[in-house]
């Protein structure tokens, strides 16, 4: 079965530090993948996506993504965080011969301090 | 454009009572989704609607949840009977299509407190 790993449950940074959170699949075939974002008191929402193409994607404030197919991993960047940045953030994974269906790891809390 | 709307917001029932959801998606969304989403754990897909058929319901606890979309816009998903474990927020998406390269839309979640 599909499954995705997240590797942090919480991380706690200071503004301006730089943030990698982790993600691993478990899927043979192709999938699209995906980083969902949900503020507080917001509902989830996208923050970057990879079909294709060039394996480094950029998403909505300054997020990025590194798509590594050999280490089944779709890691998430931001080299300076800001406060606003405090939310909890979901990788997701799409088997592209199963429909829209996306498998969700269990999400990273990510607190910045000020 | 209108995001996806859920009502209600909160709702607690007592174990053995029936609840139901109501979603509206986004306008023109051809694709409806349902998700489960425990605390502590990331969203659980349980059924998907293309239109008003249903083209995935594998994790879709049939014995107690229903759900149906009427005229392809509006669904309302429903629990009958409660268990403790159904305690979640329950998550409405939409999306254009059925395929994965279409963003989708997530609403505010129902949050249910079975006791």
């Amino acid at each position: 079965a599909q499954s995705v790993s997240q590797h942090n449950h919480h991380v706690i940074l200071s503004e301006a530090a730089s943030l990698e959170l982790g993600c691993n699949y478990s899927y043979g075939g192709t999938v699209n993948l995906f980083w969902y974002v949900q503020y507080p008191g917001q509902h989830l929402q996208l923050l970057l996506k990879y079909f294709s193409g060039d394996p480094l994607v950029k998403g909505i404030k300054g997020f990025e993504a590194e798509f590594i197919k050999s280490k089944f991993s779709f890691n998430l960047r931001k080299p300076s965080v800001q406060w606003s940045d405090t939310a909890e953030y979901f990788c997701a994974v799409n088997a592209r011969n199963q429909g829209g269906k996306l498998i969700f790891g269990q999400g990273t809390e990510l607190s910045v301090k000020p | 454009e209108a995001g996806v709307a859920q009502s209600p917001r909160y709702k607690i029932i007592e174990k053995r009572q029936s609840v139901a959801f109501w979603c509206n998606p986004i306008s023109g969304h051809a694709t409806l989704y349902w998700y489960q989403q425990i605390l502590g754990q990331g969203p659980k897909l349980l059924i998907q609607f293309q239109n008003n058929g249903v083209v995935d319901d594998s994790q879709l606890p049939k014995d107690r949840f229903s759900a149906e979309r009427l005229k392809g816009v509006d669904s309302t998903l429903k629990i009958q009977p409660a268990k403790l474990e159904d305690s979640a927020v329950y998550l409405c998406a939409s999306s254009r299509t059925g395929t994965g390269e279409y963003e989708q839309y997530f609403g505010p979640g129902t949050r249910l407190t079975v006791t």
